[in-house]
C-alpha cells in the first residue's frame, strides 16, 4: 500500500522561509502525480493552495509556491506570517481515480 | 459563487447505515466531478470517493463495498450512502469539487460530523 509522507511538524520564524515536502514510501514524486497542497486551520475546511505541482489557486498569496525538489513535491512559504500557522496537506494522484493524502505537516510560526 | 453544504451527519450505532448529502449551488453537479474527503477527530485528511461526470465512481480501499457515491441532478445534490458503519468511520465528512484535469480538490464544504458509537 502506497503511503504519502510528510514531515509531522515544522517551526518557522516570522518573515522566514520554510519548505515542506511530500514523498512516497516507495518511489519518487513527479509532476505525473499532480501534487496539490491544502491549508487547514483548526475547525475549518481545507483551503486549496497549490495544484498540479506549482499552480497557485485563486487568491493565494505568492509567498506560497510549489515545486519538485529531488524525488519529492515541495511547498515553500517565503516570508512566513503569523496567519500561516496551520496544518498543510499534500495529495498525490495515483491513477485509476485514486487520490492519497499525506499525513499533514503542522507549521508553527514563532 | 460555488457553495457546498453538507448535511446528514449524526450519532449512529456500529453496523448502521447513513446517507450524507451535499447541496451545491453556483454550478451543476451532474456536469462536474465531485468527491468526498473525511477527517477523523484529531487526525489528517483521507480521500474517500470520487464520481466522474460519466458516473464512474472510485473508492478508497477502507470504504470499498460499504460506501456508495451518487448524485441527484434534479436537486443538484451529491450523496454518500454509508453502510456497515464502523467506529473507524467516525469523522467529519467534506464534499468537494474535483478538477479532473489537474487532479485536485477545488471548492470545499464545511463538513458534517458522523459519529459511530454504541
Amino acid at each position: 500500500q502506497t503511503v504519502v509522507t510528510q514531515e509531522p511538524s515544522f517551526s518557522v520564524s516570522p518573515g522566514g522561509t520554510v519548505t515542506l515536502t511530500c514523498g512516497l514510501s516507495s518511489g519518487s514524486v513527479s509532476t505525473n502525480y499532480y501534487p496539490s497542497w491544502y491549508q487547514q486551520t483548526p475547525g475549518q475546511a481545507p483551503r486549496t493552495l497549490i495544484y498540479s505541482t506549482n499552480i497557485r489557486s485563486s487568491g493565494v498569496p505568492d509567498r506560497f509556491s510549489g515545486s519538485i525538489l529531488g524525488n519529492k513535491a515541495a511547498l515553500t512559504i517565503t516570508g512566513a506570517q503569523a496567519d500561516d500557522e496551520s496544518d498543510y496537506y499534500c495529495v498525490l494522484y495515483m491513477g485509476s481515480g485514486i487520490s492519497v493524502f499525506g499525513g499533514g505537516t503542522k507549521v508553527t510560526v514563532l | 459563487e460555488v457553495q457546498l453544504v453538507e448535511s446528514g451527519g449524526r450519532l449512529i450505532q456500529p453496523g448502521g447505515s447513513l446517507r450524507l448529502s451535499c447541496a451545491a449551488s453556483g454550478f451543476t453537479v451532474n456536469r462536474n466531478y465531485m468527491s468526498w474527503v473525511r477527517q477523523a477527530p484529531g487526525k489528517g485528511l483521507e480521500w474517500v470517493s470520487v464520481i466522474y461526470s460519466n458516473d464512474y465512481a472510485y473508492y478508497a480501499d477502507s470504504v470499498k463495498g460499504r460506501f456508495r457515491i451518487s448524485r441527484d441532478n434534479s436537486k443538484n445534490t451529491l450523496y454518500l450512502q454509508m453502510n456497515s458503519l464502523r467506529a473507524e468511520d467516525t469523522a467529519v465528512y467534506y464534499c468537494a469539487t474535483y478538477n479532473y484535469g489537474w487532479a485536485n480538490f477545488d471548492h470545499w464544504g464545511q463538513g458534517t460530523l458522523v459519529t459511530v458509537s454504541s
